[in-house]
């Protein structure tokens, strides 16, 4: 993988229900996976930045996984809700360019009532 | 803390024209990155500077694009002819450190007729 991938492009979810996504980056020269949450007509917020495998973070509602020697990530919502709508974006990394964050094209969230 | 300071917020003007955007960045952040959003390509990294200095200018665009960081508290992005094109969210984002999250501005939305 040569990009930071996210899937599915976009999720629309009932109140309650608890969801998932994936990021997919290159395993290569991993240095950090940051996952942003971006609500329309606002700026990307930081949600989380893992670094080693296995790691776990968890917010709230919200929790993700890190498998390094894969290239992926994992972004939890228990019990959604309607705030939680946004696009969540991931980014990665690596080693060569440590501070250059390279961004998927996020996964637009929409949850109803 | 005020966050990462953008303006103007919004910019309308005419091909050729110079446009300069400017960036605040959080207090004691070391590192200050530019973005740019379009809904072709997602949020790309034009360039960024640690401690004021440029470190990575291989996203600018073309040489119509020039950002100077002249201290700590301002940075600048000058397009210059400006073309329509050049439409797009242009983000400023700053971090305390290369390991840490970034803190994106509001944004500057930029369109060129």
């Amino acid at each position: 993988i040569l990009n930071v991938e996210q899937s599915p492009q976009s999720l629309h979810v009932q109140e309650g229900d608890s969801t998932n996504f994936t990021c997919s980056f290159p395993s290569s020269n991993f240095y950090a996976l940051h996952w942003y949450r971006w609500e329309t007509a606002k700026s990307p917020e930081a949600l989380f930045v893992m670094t080693l495998n296995g790691d776990e973070k968890k917010k709230g509602r919200i929790s993700a996984t890190l498998n390094t020697k894969e290239g992926y990530s994992y972004l939890y919502i228990k019990g959604s809700q309607p705030e939680d709508s946004a696009t969540y974006l991931c980014a990665s990394r690596n080693t060569g360019t440590a501070s250059k964050l390279t961004f998927g094209t996020g996964t637009r969230l929409q949850v109803t009532l | 803390d005020a966050g990462v300071i953008q303006s103007p917020r919004h910019e309308v003007t005419e091909m050729g024209q110079e446009v300069t955007l400017r960036c605040k960045p959080i207090s004691g952040h070391d590192y200050l990155f530019w973005y740019r959003q379009t809904m072709m390509r997602g949020l790309e990294l034009l360039i960024y500077f640690n401690n004021n200095v440029p470190i990575d200018d291989s996203g600018m665009p073309e040489d119509r694009f020039s950002a100077k960081m002249p201290n700590a508290s301002f940075s600048t992005l000058k397009i210059q002819p400006s073309e329509p094109r050049d439409s797009a969210v242009y983000f400023c984002a700053s971090s305390r450190a290369r390991d840490y999250e970034q803190y994106f501005g509001p944004g500057t939305r930029l369109t060129v007729t």
